[in-house]
């Protein structure tokens, strides 16, 4: 069966300092994964996903994740952080095939600090 | 182009009622998904629809039920309200093929 971990359920940064927010996923097959971004009062909005091509995805916003199979992870950074990046975060995973079905972390609230 | 569309934002029910929301994809958008986010539990997969069938559904009783229409517009339904179904639901839609999945604001569901 799929999972998800992130590491963290709040992570604080400094503005301007790096953002690294770590998401450790388990698949039988080859995955796809998402990371999305949520602000208050809002829906899910789609930051970058990894499906099967480049191992390195960049996506809105300066953020980029790096696909690691030897280590199953697929963390999101972002060399620095602004005010506006304050949100919550999920990794999520689906088996390549496209079954609708999205299996999510249980996300990282960032935290920027002036 | 118009994103998805849920209706309506937000919802006040009373424990044994039944209540239905509504999801508007992105036009030639043919899978709908159905998610419902809670604190306690996360983001939990509830069902998704394509081109009028249920294709998956995940682990809820079977209060919770939906359908699709054949503009793809797709709508849930809960019955039998319970205190612990007040929850945020998501919808989210997504091209035949593709792995992208965009998502609607939500209908936030309050049971008193």
């Amino acid at each position: 069966a799929q999972s998800v971990t992130q590491l963290g359920s709040h992570v604080s940064v400094s503005e301007g300092a790096l953002v690294l927010l770590r998401c450790n996923y388990s698949s039988s097959v080859p995955p796809y994964l998402f990371w999305y971004v949520q602000y208050p009062n809002q829906g899910l909005q789609l930051l970058l996903k990894y499906t099967s091509a480049a191992t390195l995805v960049k996506g809105i916003n300066g953020f980029e994740a790096e696909f690691k199979k030897s280590e199953t992870s697929f963390h999101l950074t972002k060399p620095s952080a602004h005010m506006s990046d304050a949100a919550e975060y999920f990794c999520a995973v689906t088996p390549s095939g496209n079954t609708g079905k999205l299996i999510f972390g249980q996300g990282t609230t960032l935290q920027v600090k002036p | 182009k118009a994103g998805v569309t849920q209706t309506p934002r937000y919802l006040i029910k009373t424990r044994g009622q039944q209540v239905t929301l509504s999801c508007s994809p992105i036009s030639g958008h043919r899978s709908v998904s159905w998610y419902q986010q809670t604190p306690g539990q996360g983001l939990q997969f509830l069902f998704e629809y394509f081109s009028e069938t249920q294709r998956n559904k995940g682990n809820f009783p079977g209060r919770f039920s939906g359908r699709q229409f054949s503009n793809s517009r797709s709508e849930m339904n809960v019955s039998t309200l319970e205190l612990g179904d007040s929850a945020l639901y998501l919808c989210a839609s997504s091209l035949p093929g593709t792995d992208g999945y965009t998502f609607g604001s939500g209908t936030r569901l309050t049971v008193v």
